[in-house]
């Protein structure tokens, strides 16, 4: 079955602290995989995609196919990370291709 | 990044009405459009994808009498809600996408029936 796990709902840290918000999934083919995020009352919007291999707003992540895992990391938290990001996996082929959510995890950076 | 436009982005309607939403690629052509909903702090769930000139993928649980999905052009897919009642209630958001490229999504529509 085709899965995106976030196991935690929320996480809260200070600013300057590293974070790492959690995703693991199931995928019986070769995954393709994407962070969104949605900043308080905005539109979900892509942060990065795991092809890119990019890093953005200072936010890395790395697919970890042993693990299947992509888990999303900046080493020092600022307050405008404040957001809900959801990790999400393409499923389905042609017109069937669909996103895969997550449940979302709510960062909370604190001063 | 392309913009994606949703009409209007609040309604209140009364129990029994029908609520049209509409959904707007507004610089680039959308050969599919996927309407979700979100409950509050909680994930979105995908209600449907539309192909553009095709009959619209109901996911399993979703009413299609009750969600009408017509995605008439490249540019537009609206969703009606009908007969809406309270449970209807909730944040309703639309993506576009072009062919396998990366989604983009509306701004939602809060929808409150009382």
């Amino acid at each position: 079955a085709q899965r995106v796990t976030q196991p935690e709902k929320l996480l809260s840290v200070f600013k300057g602290a590293p974070v790492e918000l959690k995703c693991n999934y199931s995928y019986s083919g070769s995954p393709e995989l994407f962070w969104y995020v949605q900043y308080s009352r905005q539109r979900l919007q892509l942060l990065l995609r795991h092809i890119s291999r990019e890093s953005i707003k200072g936010f890395t992540a790395d697919l970890n196919k042993g693990e299947t895992s992509f888990h999303l990391k900046k080493p020092f938290a600022q307050e405008e990370d404040s957001a809900m990001y959801y990790c999400a996996l393409v499923g389905g082929a042609g017109n069937n291709r669909k996103l895969i959510w997550g449940l979302g995890t709510s960062l909370a950076v604190n001063p | 990044g392309a913009v994606v436009s949703q009409h209007p982005s609040r309604v209140i309607c009364k129990s029994g009405t029908s609520v049209k939403i509409e959904c707007r690629s507004l610089d680039f052509q959308a050969t599919t459009m996927f309407w979700y909903r979100q409950f509050p702090k909680k994930s979105l769930m995908l209600m449907a994808t539309s192909n553009e000139g095709s009959k619209a993928t109901y996911e399993q649980g979703v009413e299609k009498d009750k969600f009408l999905i017509n995605h008439a052009s490249l540019t537009l897919s609206t969703l009606t809600v009908t007969s809406a009642h309270p449970e209807d209630s909730s944040f309703y958001i639309c993506s576009a996408r072009v062919g396998n490229h990366e989604a983009f999504f509306g701004q939602g529509t809060r929808l409150t029936v009382v």
